[in-house]
């Protein structure tokens, strides 16, 4: 089975400060990971994805993130942050014996002025 | 674009009802997934379906149940409303290929009183 622990909670920061939120994930088999942004009252929009190849993988809104196989991380950072990115931030996994997707408890990142 | 459609946003239901809510993909996708989410708990799967009348039960299948008679539509069914029932329902679709992420719904803030 899969789990995935997201270590913060929440995450407040300053707009234009870089930020990193931290994704952590067990499984027995190979995975694919993901990231999702969620706005107030809104469904989920995937941020990026790690499916093979490149350990660093660029998503939208400058997110990017990188995979590490030993450390069975895919923490998601940005250089500069905007109050638009304030929002909850949820990982995720799916293993590669079925295409169902496991989430992380969400960070709130909250961009102050 | 995918579009997954919840039909409603905002539910009030009372203890004891039978609620159905409605989900509607245009992507012709062959996994249809019901999560719950609560706060501080992230996504929990509920139930999903990988085909027209397949259903598998996910983490937390008590209370509820699934119906899948065409292939665009994933209703899920609460048989009779709790109060502990009352939480955010969102819906996703994806293809059956491994590598690809879920698409979701707006979702569905439903209130038992």
């Amino acid at each position: 089975a899969q789990s995935v622990t997201q270590l913060d909670s929440q995450v407040p920061v300053f707009e234009e400060a870089p930020v990193e939120l931290r994704c952590n994930y067990s499984s027995s088999v190979s995975v694919y990971l993901f990231w999702y942004v969620q706005y107030p009252n809104q469904g989920l929009q995937l941020l990026l994805k790690y499916l093979s190849g490149s350990t660093l993988v660029k998503g939208i809104n400058g997110f990017e993130a990188e995979f590490n196989k030993s450390q069975t991380s895919f923490h998601l950072r940005k250089p500069s942050v905007h109050i638009s990115d304030t929002a909850e931030y949820f990982c995720a996994v799916s293993d590669r014996n079925f295409n169902k997707f496991y989430f992380g408890s969400g960070t709130k990142l909250n961009v102050k002025p | 674009d995918v579009k997954v459609t919840q039909s409603s946003r905002y539910l009030v239901k009372r203890t004891g009802e039978k609620v159905f809510l409605e989900c509607v993909q245009d992507m012709d996708h062959e996994n249809m997934f019901w999560y719950r989410q609560d706060p501080g708990l992230g996504l929990r799967l509920i139930y999903f379906s990988y085909d027209v009348k397949m259903k598998e039960k996910g983490d937390i299948p008590e209370g509820y149940s699934v119906s899948r008679e065409k292939k665009e539509r994933f209703s899920l069914i609460l048989e009779s409303a709790s109060t502990n029932q009352t939480s955010m329902y969102l819906c996703a679709s994806s293809p059956p290929q491994m590598n690809t992420e879920a698409f979701f719904g707006q979702g569905t803030r439903l209130t038992v009183v």
